[in-house]
């Protein structure tokens, strides 16, 4: 199985800061990575899939990087709404996917 | 725009079977090439894959799930369905349906239904 590690596990910050989120696999899956955000009570939403393409939708303040191992996930100025959790989830051997233990952004 | 509900009890008894169902509006299980998986969640923790089933009906279990878990496809329906056996104290979370694509993760969830494990 494929671990995903994700850090920091939670990220004090303000509004109108640039975020980056971290993301590491324990061995390559190449670009087939994905980013979440999930808020309480609710369903994850795609944000980010093939490392760095926007799902539909989603607003350009939010970017994804990387390949092989490492990945981060980078919001270029925080919004009021994006104080939520956040996962990678690989899926380089498709359907069997696995998932960081998800990043809480938290308003400083 | 595809839409997926999940139904089923939200309290099953130790040792028992859980049986859920996804609906599926927008999209056709029997001809779109995705898989369509659940997932699941324990309260305050990570996201888990439980399993998927693709449109032709073939199905791909979670290792650590697999001797437990049964999906299977009912296709004059829309629906998709989940058992998991056996059940226990840790099988309490919220299980998601969703649509799997092969390229980009996952599209689509359903909005998730709390299932406890209790006597």
């Amino acid at each position: 199985e494929i671990v995903m590690t994700q850090s920091p596990g939670t990220l004090s910050v303000s509004p109108g800061e640039r975020v980056t989120l971290s993301c590491r696999a324990s061995q390559s899956v190449s670009r087939n990575l994905a980013w979440y955000r999930q808020r309480p009570g609710q369903a994850p939403k795609l944000l980010i899939y093939a490392a760095s393409t926007r799902a539909p939708g989603i607003p350009a303040r939010f970017s994804g990087s990387g390949s092989g191992t490492e990945f981060t996930l980078t919001i270029s100025s925080l919004q009021s709404e994006d104080f939520e959790v956040y996962y990678c989830q690989q899926y380089n051997k498709w359907p069997r996917v696995t998932f960081g233990q998800g990043t809480r952004l938290e308003n400083k | 725009q595809v839409l997926l509900q999940e139904s089923g009890p939200g309290l099953v008894k130790p040792s028992e079977t859980l049986s859920l169902t996804c609906t599926v509006s927008g999209d056709s299980l029997n001809t779109s090439p995705y898989f369509w998986g659940w997932f699941r969640q324990p309260p305050g923790k990570g996201l888990e894959w439980i399993g998927s089933i693709y449109y032709s009906g073939s199905t791909d279990y979670s290792p650590s799930l697999k001797s437990r878990v049964t999906i299977s496809l009912e296709t004059s329906r829309n629906q998709f369905s989940l058992k998991l056996s056996s059940l226990t104290a840790a099988d309490t979370a919220v299980y998601f349906c969703s649509r799997q694509g092969y390229s980009y993760g996952v599209d689509y969830w359903g909005q998730g239904t709390l299932v406890s494990v209790s006597s």
